[in-house]
């Protein structure tokens, strides 16, 4: 069963704590992504990975940073956490190069910082 | 990545089959045509996606003007389960580009 699966899926955080978002998928994809979600934004892009420690910068990085130690697992990191930064966070997967159509997304991380 | 137009709500009857537009008036030559639908509290799933013609799979039928200014999600005897946001997003050929999603269609689907 192909499965994109997001840890943890609420989150409450204090400003200025540190936070870790966990992601793993079981098909073997090369390619992953972090997106965040606000009301009345759509989905924004945060990182691209496209395999083991090869991330790039998506659309709105600040404040973020991204770890890809194994082809299977992508994290996302808040050193720091403010509160403009609650949000609900998405992990999600592909293939790469012409079968890179289809992104498999995981169910969310609900993250709250007081 | 070009921007794309959807009616923001539609209501439709379990059993119908359900149309929703989509306006891309910009698109470029290179540029996929992507539907996906996201339900509360839960990522966002692919539907289909095209280029030039027409499409179809298990999910939906994908109708794309021969212009390809305009294309139309067509969802055959909907459920209760197809009550969601469907989103529209154009997508360049290029290997790693991203998904740009905007605010989408929430269709709501009465027994």
């Amino acid at each position: 069963d192909m499965k994109v699966t997001q840890m943890p899926r609420y989150l409450i955080k204090r400003m200025g704590e540190n936070v870790l978002l966990e992601c793993g998928q079981d098909m073997s994809h090369e390619t992953m992504y972090w997106y965040r979600q606000d009301p009345g934004l759509g989905l924004q892009l945060i990182y691209i990975s496209y395999d083991v420690d090869s991330n790039s910068e998506g659309d709105i990085p600040k404040g973020y940073r991204v770890s890809r130690k194994k082809r299977e697992h992508f994290s996302l990191i808040l050193d720091s956490a403010k509160t403009n930064q609650t949000s609900v966070y998405f992990c999600a997967s592909s293939l790469s190069g012409p079968f890179s159509y289809e992104q498999y997304f995981g169910p969310g991380t609900r993250l709250t910082v007081l | 990545d070009a921007k794309t137009t959807q009616p923001d709500s539609m209501e439709s009857t379990e059993g119908e089959t359900v149309h929703l537009p989509c306006s891309h008036a910009t698109i470029s030559g290179n540029e996929y045509i992507y539907w996906y639908r996201q339900v509360p509290l839960q990522g966002p799933e692919y539907v289909t996606h095209g280029l030039q013609q027409n499409t179809t799979n298990s999910m939906a039928f994908l109708a794309i003007a021969s212009d390809r200014k305009s294309s139309t999600l067509i969802l055959p005897h909907v459920s209760l389960r197809d009550a969601a946001v469907y989103h529209c997003i154009l997508r360049a050929s290029s290997s790693f580009s991203k998904l740009v999603f905007g605010q989408g269609t929430s269709l709501s689907v009465v027994p």
